[in-house]
């Protein structure tokens, strides 16, 4: 069973940057996909971006396309998730999760604040 | 962008009742490409649904959805305690973004 475990939650500054984590275990890194989905508070759920270790290929949501870099190290089978220009309504958990078509796994979350 | 509404915003039943959500969306969607989540306070999002209608790991039986083209649905067909919690359905297309998400469903203790 594949685990995913993320770093811990983060207070920012608005236009700084923030680097999320997500450490996989428990199956074949290189042949995930790993996509990046947010939570506002109280609101749904949105998906970033994702990325293929094996292929090194990220792609984005345009929403997020300018601000987002999502890159993989395979050597220590983790994924990061990069977001620039940060705003108040970046405010969110952010969720790492495998998966092609849907979701298998998910990480336990990352709560990342921006506030003055 | 494919769009996908689900109703009602909010259901609310009593422990043993039949629940019935709802997931349209605004373009086809391939029944392969339809999963359903569950998410309770302070947790990630669980995967009970993929491919429409096949329960992923451990899911039980009570859970189970059905449709096609633009209309799908998550039945849990007698409501246990630990149900009460809020659904979200989610595609996979060409189209971008590959995945979108509905707006969720409550379901809450009547």
């Amino acid at each position: 069973q594949v685990q995913l475990v993320q770093s811990g939650a983060e207070v920012k500054k608005p236009g700084s940057s923030v680097k999320v984590s997500c450490k996989a275990s428990g199956g074949t890194f290189s042949s995930y996909t790993i996509s990046w989905v947010r939570q506002a508070p109280g609101q749904g759920l949105e998906w970033m971006g994702r990325i293929i270790p094996i292929l090194g290929i990220a792609n984005y949501a345009q929403k997020f396309q300018g601000r987002v870099t999502i890159t993989a190290d395979k050597s220590t089978s983790t994924a990061y998730m990069e977001l620039s220009s940060l705003r108040s309504e970046d405010t969110a958990v952010y969720y790492c999760a495998t998966g092609f078509q849907q979701f298998d796994y998910w990480g336990q979350g990352t709560l990342v604040t921006v506030s003055s | 962008e494919i769009v996908l509404t689900q109703s009602p915003g909010t259901l609310s039943l009593s422990p043993g009742e039949r629940a019935t959500l709802s997931c349209r969306a605004s373009q086809s969607v391939s029944s392969s490409y339809l999963a359903w989540y569950q998410q309770k306070p302070g947790q990630a999002p669980r995967l009970l649904i993929y491919g429409a209608s096949s329960r992923a790991t451990g899911i039980p039986d009570r859970f189970s959805g059905s449709g096609s083209g633009t209309d799908f649905t998550l039945t849990i067909s007698r409501l246990e305690p630990e149900d009460f919690a809020v659904y979200y359905c989610q595609q996979y297309g060409s189209s971008p973004p590959p995945y979108t998400f509905g707006q969720g469903t409550k379901l809450e203790i009547k």
